[in-house]
This record gives structure tokens, C-alpha cells and sequence, in this order.
């Protein structure tokens, strides 16, 4: 079975701060995916990567940055928090055009 | 780039009954796939189906890309239904377009 984990269920932080979302895949997925979902908006892209070292911006890029530094791992960053950024992120893998699978999501909350 | 519509945006059902959800594209995919967000905010893979239909249990999906819709069949449904049933759409690039969501309750 696929398993997609992420470091977090909940998380509260500051504003300012510095934040780090982690995800790790078990399944040798070349891609990874980063989302936000909020009510009424869906599902929206951050960022992606489909190979080590490689990243393309999504949808909605602005104010994060990504790090995968090995292929089971993709890492968000918040490089400074806002609370505009209180949101569902969502991390997702999948081999290339196929089936997508997804963590079990981090609920952020920005103070 | 493709657009994806749900319909209907929500849905309340009697434990029991029976239900159809509609997912249209704008656009040839290469797949699809069915998804439910679960109350605790996971999505879980229901299908994955380009073309076609499949079927798991009390849940089946067909797919027809020639006409650019999916539908996903609920049948005698339970509380644990309940959730919000994503369509995502692969279009040939890394990126996967999501469905805004078909909102369910099922009510016992």
C-alpha cells in the first residue's frame, strides 16, 4: 500500500515565524505535490517536483518555498507566516500521469 | 487549460438511498480519478479511471472521455458516506485539476 505521511495533524504558529511542513512518500513516486484547500476555493496547487532537486511553481506560489532533497521527502516552507496562510495543506505523490495519493493533511493555524 | 465541474454542489440523502454524482471536463484527460475527503480532511482514492467503469462494493464509476464526463454511483448509502467526493482530472502535464467537490450527507 501506498503511504503518504506528513509531520503534522495540527499546527499553530506565529506570525513571523518560520515554518516547515514535511512529507514523505514510501512508494519510489517521482512526483510530489504541495496544496492548500480552504473553504469555497478547493483544492490549489503550491508547488510541485518531479524528480530530486527539481520544482515548478503552481498555482499559488507566493509567500512559500519547497526543498526535496531526496526523492521520498518534499518539504514546504512558510518563510514567514502570515495568517493568511492559516489553511489545510494537503502533500500528494504519484508516479507521472497516474494515480495521485495523498497524506492525511496538516491543519495550519497562523496567530 | 481544462476546466472540472461537480454537480451537484451538495447532496442530502436517507440512509439507504441511492445516489449519482457528475464530473465534466472541459478537454481530452489521460485519466481521472474519484476521490472522498473524509471528515477529518484526508482524501481517499476511490477511483482511479480514465475510461470505462469500475466497481468496488456499494461504489461504482464510469467514465466516458469521448463525451468528457465521469459519473460516480452510491448505492444504499450510509453515514459514513458522508464527506465531500472530489474529481481530478490529469491533462498531460505534471498538473492535476481538481473539481471544486461534491458536498454529501447522509443522514441516518
Amino acid at each position: 500500500d501506498v503511504k503518504v505521511t506528513q509531520s503534522s495533524r495540527y499546527l499553530v504558529k506565529r506570525t513571523g515565524e518560520k515554518v516547515f511542513l514535511e512529507c514523505v512518500q514510501d512508494m519510489d513516486h517521482e512526483n510530489m505535490f504541495w496544496y492548500r484547500q480552504d473553504p469555497g476555493l478547493g483544492l490549489r496547487l503550491i508547488y510541485f517536483s518531479y524528480d530530486v532537486k527539481m520544482k515548478e511553481k503552481g498555482d499559488i506560489p507566493e509567500g512559500y518555498s519547497v526543498s526535496r532533497e531526496k526523492k521520498e521527502r518534499f518539504s514546504l516552507i512558510l518563510e514567514s507566516a502570515s495568517t493568511n496562510q492559516t489553511s489545510m495543506y494537503l502533500c500528494a505523490s504519484s508516479k507521472q500521469g497516474v494515480e495521485q495519493y495523498f497524506g492525511p493533511g496538516t491543519r495550519l493555524t497562523v496567530t | 487549460g481544462i476546466q472540472v465541474e461537480q454537480s451537484p454542489p451538495d447532496l442530502i440523502l436517507q440512509e439507504g438511498a441511492n445516489s449519482t454524482l457528475r464530473c465534466n471536463f472541459s478537454d481530452s484527460v489521460n485519466n481521472l480519478q474519484w476521490f472522498h475527503q473524509n471528515p477529518w480532511g484526508q482524501l481517499i482514492n476511490l477511483f482511479y479511471i480514465p475510461s470505462g467503469t469500475k466497481q468496488n462494493g456499494r461504489l461504482s464509476a464510469t467514465t466516458v472521455a469521448t463525451e468528457r464526463y465521469s459519473l460516480l454511483y452510491i448505492s444504499s448509502s450510509q453515514t459514513t458516506d458522508s464527506g465531500v467526493y472530489f474529481c481530478a482530472v490529469f491533462s498531460g502535464t505534471y498538473k492535476y485539476i481538481f473539481g471544486t467537490g461534491t458536498r454529501l450527507k447522509v443522514l441516518a
